[in-house]
C-alpha cells in the first residue's frame, strides 16, 4: 500500500460546480495534512493545511479530515478555469524519523470546463 | 519579500557532465530539501538538510551530491553517475525540526535536460 494515494484523474468539472479531490494515507498516527496546487510547468504552492478532524474553510476551499478513516479531501466551490491544475496531497508522517518527513501523493489533475 | 529562488530555470547539458543547481532562501528556515519530479509522477526526495553543515540522503540520492555551508544556500550537483537526470528539480524549505510546523515552501524549480 502506498503511503499517500490520490486518484490521478483527470477530474473534469463545469465552471461554477464543486470539485471534490480525495486522498487516503496509510500512517494511522499522522497529524498534519496539506494540499498543494501545481500549475503545469510550475512548482507546488501550499493552499491549505489541516490538523484536526472536521472541516477547515478558506475562501472557496474547504479541507476535510477524517483521521479514523485516514482520509482527507479538498472541496473547491464555484470552480473557475483558473483552478485547473494538479492538486497534491501531502502528509507528515507520525513515525519517528530523523527529519520532518512529508510524503506527497501523486496528485490529481483537475480541469474546469468553461 | 521572503522566498526561495532557484537558478537557472532551464538547464541543458550533455551526458557525462556534472551540473550544479542553485537554491537560495531568505525565509530564515533551518531545513531545506531537494525533490525530483518526473512527468505524471509525485515528488521524490533526493537530499535534505536540517541544519548548516549537515545533510542526509533521501529516497533517491544515488548520482547526486549536496552541500550546506550556509543556512541560506543548498546547492545540488547532478553527477554523471545519475542514470536518468532529465527531470524537474524542486528545492523546498521548512522552519525546521521541532518547530511544530511542517509546511514546505517551494522554489520555482529548475528543468534539467540531459542529451
Amino acid at each position: 500500500q502506498k503511503e499517500v494515494e490520490q486518484n490521478s484523474g483527470p477530474l473534469s468539472v463545469p465552471e461554477g460546480a464543486i470539485a471534490s479531490l480525495n486522498c487516503t494515507y496509510s500512517d494511522r498516527g499522522s497529524q498534519s495534512f496539506f494540499w498543494y496546487r501545481q500549475y503545469s510547468g510550475k512548482s507546488p504552492e501550499l493552499i491549505m493545511s489541516i490538523y484536526s478532524n472536521g472541516d477547515k474553510e478558506d475562501g472557496r476551499f474547504t479541507a476535510q479530515l477524517n483521521k479514523a478513516s485516514q482520509y482527507v479531501s479538498l472541496l473547491i466551490r464555484d470552480s473557475q478555469p483558473s483552478d485547473s491544475a494538479t492538486y497534491l496531497c501531502a502528509v507528515k508522517l507520525d513515525r519517528e524519523t530523523s527529519y520532518d518527513k512529508v510524503i506527497f501523493g501523486p496528485g490529481t489533475s483537475l480541469s474546469v470546463i468553461p | 519579500d521572503g522566498g526561495i529562488t532557484q537558478s537557472p530555470k532551464y538547464l541543458f547539458r550533455k551526458e557525462g557532465q556534472n551540473v550544479t543547481l542553485s537554491c537560495e532562501q531568505n525565509l530564515n528556515h533551518d531545513a531545506m530539501y531537494w525533490y525530483r519530479q518526473d512527468p505524471g509522477q509525485g515528488l521524490r526526495l533526493i537530499y535534505y538538510s536540517q541544519i548548516v553543515n549537515d545533510f542526509q540522503k533521501g529516497d533517491i540520492a544515488e548520482g547526486y551530491s549536496v552541500s550546506r555551508e550556509k543556512k541560506e544556500s543548498f546547492p545540488l550537483t547532478v553527477t554523471s553517475a545519475q542514470k536518468n537526470p532529465t527531470a524537474f528539480y524542486l528545492c523546498a524549505s521548512t522552519k525546521g525540526l521541532g518547530q511544530g510546523t511542517y509546511e514546505q515552501y517551494f522554489g520555482p524549480g529548475t528543468r534539467l535536460t540531459v542529451t
